[in-house]
């Protein structure tokens, strides 16, 4: 069965801490993407990944940075975490292909900043 | 700006039929995406629509029409399990895709 696992499912931090949320996808695909989910707000994208030690930003990358060093592995860090980065953190994975291109999500991180 | 629509919240009954709608406006558009989202977790892909019409899949409808920036999920003969949130999502002229804040369905005995 082909997933996405990210590392923690429940996390409380300090403000001021640094947060590293991993993910792990075992489908091969070139893509990789970030996103938080808060109540009442569409996904909003953090990063995104294409390739192995590339990046892109998101509509929200501020207070983020990511690092992809393996093709199947992306990580989320918050260098400082602030609460206003207390949230749903979702990572997904995607093939490239022509059409459709299909996500397939982790179970999330959920990040409380106190 | 860039905006997806859907109600926040819809109520049917086990055995019923219900229809999600999502309106979008975006900058260029190369499909939309419906997902399910079981509370606590990850969404999953029900859908995709490129071309005009209706997609058929089981109990899950999904139906498109570009010219009017509109787009809906049809579920029919529910089951309390189609209890969810369904996002919809628009990739626009970048390949972006744009989520709506999605619609929490709560389905009655």
């Amino acid at each position: 069965d082909v997933k996405v696992t990210q590392s923690s499912r429940y996390l409380v931090k300090r403000t001021g801490e640094k947060v590293f949320l991993e993910c792990v996808q075992d489908m091969d695909h070139e893509n990789m993407f970030w996103y938080r989910q808060d109540p009442g707000l569409g996904l909003r994208l953090i990063y995104f990944s294409y390739d192995v030690k590339m990046k892109e930003k998101g509509d929200i990358p501020e207070g983020y940075s990511v690092s992809r060093e393996k093709k199947e592995r992306f990580s989320l860090i918050l260098e400082s975490a602030s609460t206003n980065q207390t949230s749903m953190y979702l990572c997904a994975s995607s093939p490239t292909v022509a059409g459709a291109n299909v996500l397939t999500f982790g179970a999330g991180s959920r990040l409380t900043v106190l | 700006g860039q905006n997806i629509d859907q109600p926040t919240e819809m109520t049917a009954t086990e055995g019923a039929i219900v229809q999600i709608n999502c309106t979008y406006q975006t900058s260029g558009f190369n499909g939309l995406f419906w997902y399910q989202q079981h509370a606590g977790e990850a969404p999953t892909f029900l859908s995709y629509n490129v071309l005009d019409g209706l997609e058929e899949k089981g109990r899950f409808s999904s139906f498109l029409s570009r010219s009017k920036g509109y787009s809906y999920l049809l579920l029919k003969e529910l089951q309390m399990k189609d209890s969810a949130s369904y996002l919809c999502a628009v990739m626009d002229s970048n390949y972006q895709l744009i989520w709506g804040a999605g619609t929490k369905l709560i389905i009655k005995p």
